[in-house]
């Protein structure tokens, strides 16, 4: 049980243009997800906390107008990288809340050439 | 402020032989404390976690991990080591320990190397 993925594993797209990464908790509802980025080698970095019907709240210094965060569902929210630049270019790991526990999704590789 | 610190960026281990991560916080009142492992290119797994009770807590993988409120630290270890536990370890602590949703704050990572 409490399984969560991430779609797509691994992108690759132009400088520019937009991603979406979509995040589900497989077997549970979850009314919080979490987004981080992880550089190489790196600790995980708190990028917003999405809540289910309500905006997410983004923490200092990331900039929410370029990371959009959707959270339509009890199963689904979405980060959408605007206008992607190669310093966007970053492993990032969506969690979900269940019961005071955190599970995490296997992560998504963007690349932005 | 809260924080969580891993003083050793990382810890060579021979198998077989016990090993342990070290780990120590700053956070006011009780806190909720996990210990999660990273594989490459992976998202992260949970190994265990405290919240109350006995100090020693057993997880998965044959880990285990002791509270220790008075020097506060919360160290993972393992008896007998595999090459297979050779992998990135984060230590993390809850910030809010009411709320169902509150966020990890997490420690700057352990790699673990378990050589054969």
């Amino acid at each position: 049980g409490a399984v969560v993925s991430q779609h797509p594993s691994w992108v690759i797209c132009k400088s520019g243009t937009s991603v979406k990464i979509e995040c589900r908790s497989l077997d549970f509802q979850a009314t919080t997800m979490f987004w981080y980025r992880q550089f190489p080698k790196q600790s995980l970095m708190l990028m917003a906390t999405s809540n289910e019907g309500s905006k997410a709240t983004y923490e200092q210094g990331v900039e929410k107008d370029k990371f959009l965060i959707n959270h339509a569902s009890l199963t689904l929210s979405t980060l959408t990288v605007t206008s992607a630049h190669p310093e966007d270019s970053s492993f990032y790991i969506c969690s979900a809340s269940s019961h005071y526990e955190q599970y995490f999704g296997p992560g998504t590789r963007l690349t932005v050439t | 402020a809260q924080s969580v610190a891993q003083p050793e960026d990382q810890v060579n281990v021979a198998e077989g032989n016990p090993l342990t991560v070290k780990c120590t916080y700053s956070v006011s009142g009780n806190p909720y404390l996990f210990w999660y492992v990273q594989y490459p290119n992976r998202g992260l797994q949970f190994l265990l976690k405290y919240i109350t009770g006995d100090n020693l807590v057993k997880g998965s993988y044959g880990f285990e991990a002791e509270f220790n409120k008075s020097q506060t630290s919360f160290h993972l270890k393992k008896p007998s080591a595999l090459v297979s536990d050779s992998a990135l370890y984060f230590c993390a602590v809850r910030v809010s320990r009411s709320s169902n949703t509150g966020k990890l704050i997490f420690g700057q990572g352990t790699t673990l190397q378990v050589k054969p």
